[in-house]
């Protein structure tokens, strides 16, 4: 399968754990994003690379949240001391290169739930 | 700050009808809008791109329309079936991806 894929799918964790998300983008992607999504609510804007540079971070990624890219290639979102407002949806899309930079392809997600 | 809305937020038709799904956002300075399908638990998958200069694209019984100076998109679903049933969302992408918090559609057999 050469789309976006995540891991883990789910992860049931207990607040103020420390947890790490991983994202594969599709191999020829530059461009990589994190989303959070909330039940009832789009997706909204975390972060953004642009190989391994992260070139945008939201004001909704406090200081608990940390993403990296360290080879261009793969992703992790990492959320220490976890709250039970991180219980969301965290979304990873990847783009390609030139014009096609803003059509952004989407992976299944990783569904968190912090108890 | 881009604002997107989705308009309704649920909507239920029996199957076979035509549907419209509306989209506007509030700046008209865009490089593109797309609309995605979203199943319950699941990632998004993309269903149609339109670019900021074009005025619609359509794919199978999908047809979506860009309005730009009104700051308006449309969906059309034609003789809708019950495995249309998800959530549609629309996204506009300017200085980021900004999305729409979606259309609940049921489509009943």
């Amino acid at each position: 399968d050469t789309g976006v894929s995540q891991d883990p799918r789910h992860k049931i964790t207990k607040r103020g754990q420390n947890v790490t998300f991983r994202c594969d983008p599709i191999s020829e992607h530059n461009r990589l994003y994190w989303y959070r999504q909330t039940l009832g609510q789009g997706p909204e804007f975390l972060t953004y690379f642009q190989n391994e540079a992260q070139l945008e971070k939201s004001r909704l990624l406090s200081d608990r949240f940390s993403a990296e890219r360290p080879k261009g290639s793969f992703s992790t979102l990492e959320i220490q001391r976890t709250e039970q407002g991180d219980s969301a949806m965290y979304l990873c899309a990847s783009s390609p290169p030139g014009q096609g930079a803003y059509e952004q392809y989407f992976g299944p997600g990783t569904r968190l739930t912090v108890t | 700050k881009q604002e997107v809305t989705q308009i309704p937020a649920a909507l239920s038709v029996p199957e076979g009808e035509n549907l419209v799904l509306n989209c506007s956002f509030t700046d008209s300075a865009i490089y593109n809008l797309q609309w995605f399908r979203q199943d319950p638990g699941k990632g998004l998958t993309s269903l149609l791109l339109i670019q900021s200069s074009q005025r619609e694209q359509t794919s199978g019984r999908l047809n979506a329309s860009l309005d730009k100076s009104s700051g308006r998109s449309t969906l059309y679903i034609a003789a809708s079936q019950p495995g249309d049933s998800a959530t549609y969302l629309c996204a506009v992408a300017d200085y980021d991806m900004r999305f729409g918090a979606g259309t609940r559609l049921t489509v009943k057999p």
